[in-house]
């Protein structure tokens, strides 16, 4: 089955605490995504990456790094995480298509990590 | 700039009315897709439809029927006969295709309770 799989899906943490949310896809898919959601905000994306070892920041990275060590993952990483990051994350992926830029065809999202930071 | 704009914070009916989700976009590009997701009490998010901008015919998919209008820059969904399980925040999406980024730009969302 075609699928976004993340884990944790449910996590409470203290201020500092180092984490990783990891997000695997099967589907050999070349972009992958990170969103958080807020309520009032709707989804806003974290980072981005294009492929193996290729990645970018989206519109609200402050605070997350990510890696693309090999296609099928892609991890987010908050290094001292902050209450203002409790939130709900989604992973996301997509093939290029064969033109390279009909990423939005369909974009696959995992189910969501809920994250408090407390 | 890429921007959505879903006006309706919350809506709630009452089970068999038919509501409206509104949807207002802003685009520089000429063509482009547009996006309805799902996200039910349970978080994930749930693909409804994608649009293209060169079709402007209206879709229709059983209870669920989405309208169309370049004009007016809105991509509104309809549901009909509601039922409690339509019960969910609903989110509208642009492409932002600015550079590579690939990003789904979403409206701030609708949430929808629909009561017995």
């Amino acid at each position: 089955e075609a699928q976004v799989t993340q884990n944790p899906r449910y996590l409470i943490t203290v201020t500092g605490k180092k984490l990783t949310v990891t997000c695997s896809q099967n589907m050999n898919h070349e972009y992958m995504s990170w969103y958080r959601q807020d309520p009032g905000l709707g989804l806003r994306q974290i980072y981005y990456s294009m492929n193996v070892e290729v990645t970018d920041k989206g519109d609200v990275p402050e605070g997350y790094k990510v890696s693309r060590k090999e296609k099928r993952n892609f991890p987010l990483i908050l290094e001292s995480p902050s209450p203002n990051q409790t939130s709900l994350y989604f992973c996301a992926s997509s093939s290029l298509g064969s033109t390279g830029t009909e990423f939005f065809l369909k974009q696959f999202f995992g189910p969501g990590t809920r994250l408090t930071v407390l | 700039a890429q921007k959505v704009t879903q006006a309706q914070t919350e809506i709630s009916v009452v089970e068999k009315e038919d509501v409206t989700l509104d949807c207002v976009y802003e685009t520089r590009d000429t063509t482009y897709y547009l996006f309805w997701y799902k996200q039910p009490p349970s978080g994930e998010l749930v693909f409804l439809i994608r649009r293209n901008s060169f079709d402007e015919q209206n879709e229709i998919s059983g209870r669920y029927s989405w309208n169309f209008q370049k004009s007016t820059s809105s991509f509104n969904f309809t549901i009909t006969a509601s039922q409690v399980v339509d019960s969910a925040v609903y989110f509208c999406a642009l492409p932002n295709y600015g550079g590579s980024q690939g990003n789904l730009i979403f409206g701030k969302g609708t949430k929808l309770s629909v009561k017995p």
